[in-house]
C-alpha cells in the first residue's frame, strides 16, 4: 500500500515567491495534518482537516499561509510570500480516527533564500 | 507549562546496553499516548502505541503512569540501528490532534 505521498521532496526559492506543497493521504484516512518541523521548535501542527472540512487552523503562522483540501485525496499548503524563517521541513500526516496514530509522509525541505 | 516535555539528551549508550526514556504530560484528560522514532533527515514513523496497562515490542517497553502524568520508554539490548531522536506523542486538550514532544537523542555506539 503507498503510504502519504508528499511533492516536491525539496524546494529552494527566494524571498517573497509563492511556494505550492502538495500531499495526498492514505486512502481510506480522514484526518489530514500539517506540520512544520525545525531544530528550535520541533514538530509544530499548523492545520488539520476532517473529511477535507478545516477543523483547527490555530497553529498557522500568518496570513501568509493557507491550505486546502479540494478532495479526500490531495491537499496543499501555499506559502505567499515566503520568507527565509519558513525555511523548515513540512510534513503531512493522514491517520483514520480522532486520537489514532498518524503517519507520515517523507516530508519537503524548504529553503528560502 | 508545556503539555509535551521530553529531555532532549542526547543519550549516549555501548551496545548492549539498557536505556530508558521518560516523557511527561500536561493534560490528565489525555487518552492517547505513542512513542515515534525519528531517523535524521527522515520522517517520524510509529514505534509503539502505549497502553494503560504497559506494553511490549521486542527489545522496546512502553510504561503509562497516569498519576504522575509520565510515560517512559525502556530500550533492551541496544542496537547501532536504534540511533535515533524518540518522540512522545500524547493527544491534545482538544482531543482531536496529537500534541508531540521535541524528542530525545539517542546514540549507542560500537
Amino acid at each position: 500500500d503507498a503510504g502519504v505521498i508528499q511533492s516536491p521532496r525539496h524546494e529552494v526559492t527566494e524571498m517573497g515567491q509563492e511556494v505550492t506543497l502538495r500531499c495526498k493521504p492514505i486512502s481510506g484516512h480522514d484526518y489530514l495534518f500539517w506540520y512544520r518541523q525545525t531544530m528550535m521548535r520541533g514538530l509544530e501542527l499548523l492545520i488539520y482537516f476532517n473529511n477535507n472540512v478545516p477543523i483547527d487552523d490555530s497553529g498557522m503562522p500568518e496570513d501568509r499561509f493557507s491550505a486546502k483540501m479540494p478532495n479526500a485525496s490531495f491537499s496543499t499548503l501555499k506559502i505567499q510570500p515566503s520568507e527565509p524563517r519558513d525555511s523548515a521541513v513540512y510534513f503531512c500526516a493522514s491517520s483514520l480516527d480522532v486520537g489514532a496514530e498518524q503517519y507520515f509522509g517523507p516530508g519537503t525541505r524548504l529553503t528560502v533564500t | 507549562r508545556k503539555e509535551v516535555e521530553q529531555d532532549p539528551g542526547p543519550f549516549n549508550v555501548p551496545e548492549g546496553a539498557t536505556v530508558a526514556f521518560n516523557c511527561t504530560y500536561s493534560n490528565s484528560a489525555s487518552q492517547s499516548f505513542f512513542w515515534y522514532r525519528q531517523d535524521c533527515r527522515k520522517e517520524p514513523k510509529l514505534l509503539m502505541s502505549v497502553y494503560s496497562s504497559g506494553n511490549e515490542d521486542g527489545r522496546f517497553t512502553a510504561q503509562l503512569n497516569r498519576a504522575s502524568q509520565y510515560i517512559s520508554l525502556l530500550i533492551r539490548d541496544s542496537k547501532l540501528s536504534d540511533s535515533a531522536t524518540y518522540l512522545c506523542v500524547v493527544n491534545s486538550n482538544s482531543g482531536y490532534a496529537l500534541n508531540f514532544g521535541k524528542g530525545t537523542s539517542l546514540l549507542v555506539t560500537p
